[in-house]
């Protein structure tokens, strides 16, 4: 069975520190790859997707994010968080060619960014 | 374009009760997919429906259903309602359109508590 598991539960920093949230997951088929952030009392909003071509995807406010095949892990990067990064971040795969858009997540990060 | 919207956003029930929660695709989507929320098992898939029919379904009882209409807004249904029933639940809508990776918008979702 697929799988995705976050390898940090929390992550502190400080603001203008980098930060990297892990990933990795468990497959034996090709998937595409997906970040969400979800803010307090809000859903989640997509922060950047993996589908193909390069591996290396950035999002409009500073994260990106590399596909690793080999490692079969996709880990978001900032170089400099700010205060308003404060949120919970979700590693998502979904199955190619698998009926159905149904996305498999992790357990979720919690990125805590302090002054 | 509007976004996902769902309504309620809160719900208050008693143990034994059904509720039933209702979801606004964006325009022009047919796929909505519905998912709940926990801190203790975090997200999971619930089903999706596409064009009326439910094409993919977690592992949950039966007495979590759902159905969509033909202008693609879609209800969930919870019968004889347990404590564990409490949780978040995320609607999220897809276009469905071939190279887009079947990404999902999700809605700011209902936060249902169970007593």
């Amino acid at each position: 069975a697929q799988s995705v598991t976050q390898l940090d539960s929390q992550v502190p920093v400080f603001e203008e520190a980098p930060v990297e949230l892990r990933c990795n997951y468990s497959s034996s088929v090709s998937v595409y790859l997906f970040w969400y952030v979800q803010y307090p009392n809000q859903g989640l909003q997509l922060l950047l997707k993996y589908l193909s071509g390069s591996t290396l995807v950035e999002s409009i406010n500073g994260f990106e994010a590399e596909f690793n095949k080999s490692q079969t892990s996709f880990h978001l990067r900032k170089p400099s968080v700010h205060i308003s990064d404060t949120a919970e971040y979700f590693c998502a795969v979904r199955i190619l060619n698998q009926a159905g858009t149904a996305l498999i997540f992790g357990k979720g990060t919690t990125l805590s960014v302090s002054s | 374009k509007a976004g996902v919207t769902q309504t309620p956003r809160y719900l208050i029930k008693t143990r034994g009760q059904q509720v039933t929660l209702s979801c606004s695709p964006i325009s022009g989507h047919r796929s909505v997919s519905w998912y709940q929320q926990t801190p203790g098992q975090g997200l999971q898939f619930l089903f999706e429906y596409f064009s009326e029919t439910q094409r993919n379904k977690g592992n949950f009882p039966g007495r979590f259903s759902g159905r969509q209409f033909s202008n693609s807004r879609s209800e969930m249904n919870v019968s004889t309602l347990e404590l564990g029933d409490s949780a978040l639940y995320l609607c999220a809508s897809s276009s469905d359109l071939p190279g887009q990776g079947y990404e999902q918008y999700f809605g700011p979702g209902t936060r249902l508590t169970v007593t």
